[in-house]
């Protein structure tokens, strides 16, 4: 079965601290793809960071990078320098056959001033 | 960038009527969009893919004849909650993956707010 899973429902990070949103994920497919989105309170998808399941590199974005263990199955964001506008929901994704979306249950993330 | 927009963004409407919702890619083609539902607090649910030219796809569990999708053309999917109840008020968000583009590049709408009273 094709899964994601996202363990933490709220983590509270301290500005200008780091902070890691844990994701794993399942499936059988030897090519997929896996994503990060942030959604603040006004409900809009904002795409951070990819990660296609043969790059050899982890994909890093600015202040976010990806941190892709293949044999775990895990795709951990992290986020360097969290400034207040951090604050929001994170959901990681992975794309499945068709090119649909298959998301986890999303981490609220606190940056705490 | 890419932009996929919705319409309306929110709408309230009374039980018993139809409610349409309009995704639009506005400077790519679009040969498919999704259409997910979110729950307050909750994930983001896949419930058909559309595909232009072409019935879309229901995931398991989405009724097709409540949940009616239309995509007429490369750059507009319409979905329509018919007879909506209040069970259907939620937040409908589309998606669509520009077909020139790479693997990665799937697009999310604003999204629409429904209220059914």
């Amino acid at each position: 079965a094709q899964k994601i899973t996202q363990t933490q429902p709220g983590m509270f990070v301290q500005e200008k601290e780091a902070v890691t949103l844990d994701c794993t994920y399942d499936t059988s497919d030897p090519s997929y793809g896996l994503f990060w989105y942030k959604q603040p309170s006004s409900g809009e998808m904002i795409f951070l960071i990819y990660q296609g399941s043969y790059d050899q590199q982890n994909a890093t974005e600015g202040r976010y990078s990806l941190n892709f263990q293949k044999a775990r199955k895990s795709a951990n964001l992290v986020i360097s320098a969290s400034q207040l506008g951090d604050s929001a929901m994170y959901f990681c994704a992975m794309r499945v056959s068709g090119g649909k979306l298959i998301f986890g249950q999303g981490t609220e993330l606190s940056v705490k001033p | 960038g890419a932009v996929v927009s919705q319409h309306p963004s929110r709408v309230i409407c009374k039980s018993g009527t139809s409610v349409k919702i309009e995704c639009r890619s506005l400077d790519f083609q679009a040969t498919t969009m999704f259409w997910y539902r979110q729950f307050p607090k909750q994930s983001l649910m896949l419930m058909a893919t559309s595909n232009e030219g072409s019935k879309a796809t229901y995931e398991q569990g989405v009724e097709k004849d409540k949940f009616l999708i239309n995509h007429a053309s490369l750059t507009l999917s319409t979905l329509t909650v018919t007879s909506a109840h209040p069970e259907d008020s939620s937040f409908y968000i589309c998606s669509a993956r520009d077909g020139q583009g790479a693997e990665e590049t799937q697009y999310f709408g604003p999204g629409t707010r429904l209220l059914v009273l």
